[in-house]
């Protein structure tokens, strides 16, 4: 079975300092995992993604995220929060390639 | 990129009463698209796989004579909430794939059902 647990429900920092957004995977088999970002009455839209090829994987918005097999992780970070990075991010693992199972998701508030 | 198109954005409905929802890829094919629920400050939760020309395949815990499921065509999914409640009142959202294990997501629908 396929599951994802985001470790945070709510992270807030300040402008200007870094982001890290955790997420631990649980997967039978080697896993596609996702980071989605939705703002408020927005759509979702991708971050980025890991589908086994280089473990750090750059993103949009100068995101990123590194998949670490011993340990089961899929954080995301950003070096430098951003006003507009304020919203809801979600990590996704995906099963048969495309059906996808969903964290709880983290709130992330930047603080001016 | 890819891009997914939802209608209504937006639906306020009697109960009682049936609502469809319509998932468009606008600018790709797609013979999977799928349909997920999200409750206010909840994750997303995928109802079902909607297969082009085929059944839609259900989650467990999804009833399959109440979320209607039509992929008529490969840019096209319909999600119809039969008989829909108050408790049926929810935020859906459709996606659907470009390339493998890329899925482009709907803007959704906010549904209110009073």
């Amino acid at each position: 079975a396929q599951s994802v647990t985001q470790l945070d429900s709510h992270v807030s920092v300040s402008e200007g300092t870094p982001v890290l957004l955790r997420c631990n995977y649980s997967s039978s088999y080697s896993p596609s995992l996702f980071w989605y970002v939705q703002h408020p009455n927005k759509g979702l839209q991708l971050l980025l993604k890991y589908t086994s090829a280089a473990t750090l994987v750059k993103g949009i918005n100068g995101f990123e995220a590194e998949f670490k097999k011993s340990e089961t992780s899929f954080h995301l970070t950003k070096p430098s929060a951003h006003m507009s990075d304020a919203a809801e991010y979600f990590c996704v693992v995906s099963k048969r390639g495309n059906q996808f199972y969903f964290g709880t998701g983290t709130s992330l508030t930047v603080i001016p | 990129g890819a891009v997914v198109s939802q209608h209504p954005s937006w639906v306020i409905c009697k109960s009682g009463t049936s609502v469809k929802i319509e998932c468009r890829s606008l600018d790709f094919q797609a013979t999977t698209m799928f349909w997920y629920r999200q409750f206010p400050k909840q994750s997303l939760m995928l109802m079902a796989t909607s297969n082009e020309g085929s059944k839609a395949t259900y989650e467990q815990g999804v009833e399959k004579d109440k979320f209607l499921i039509n992929h008529a065509s490969l840019t096209l999914s319909t999600l119809t909430v039969t008989s829909a409640h108050p408790e049926d009142s929810s935020f859906y959202i459709c996606s659907a794939g470009l390339e493998w294990e890329t899925q482009y997501f709907g803007p959704g629908t906010r549904l209110l059902v009073l």
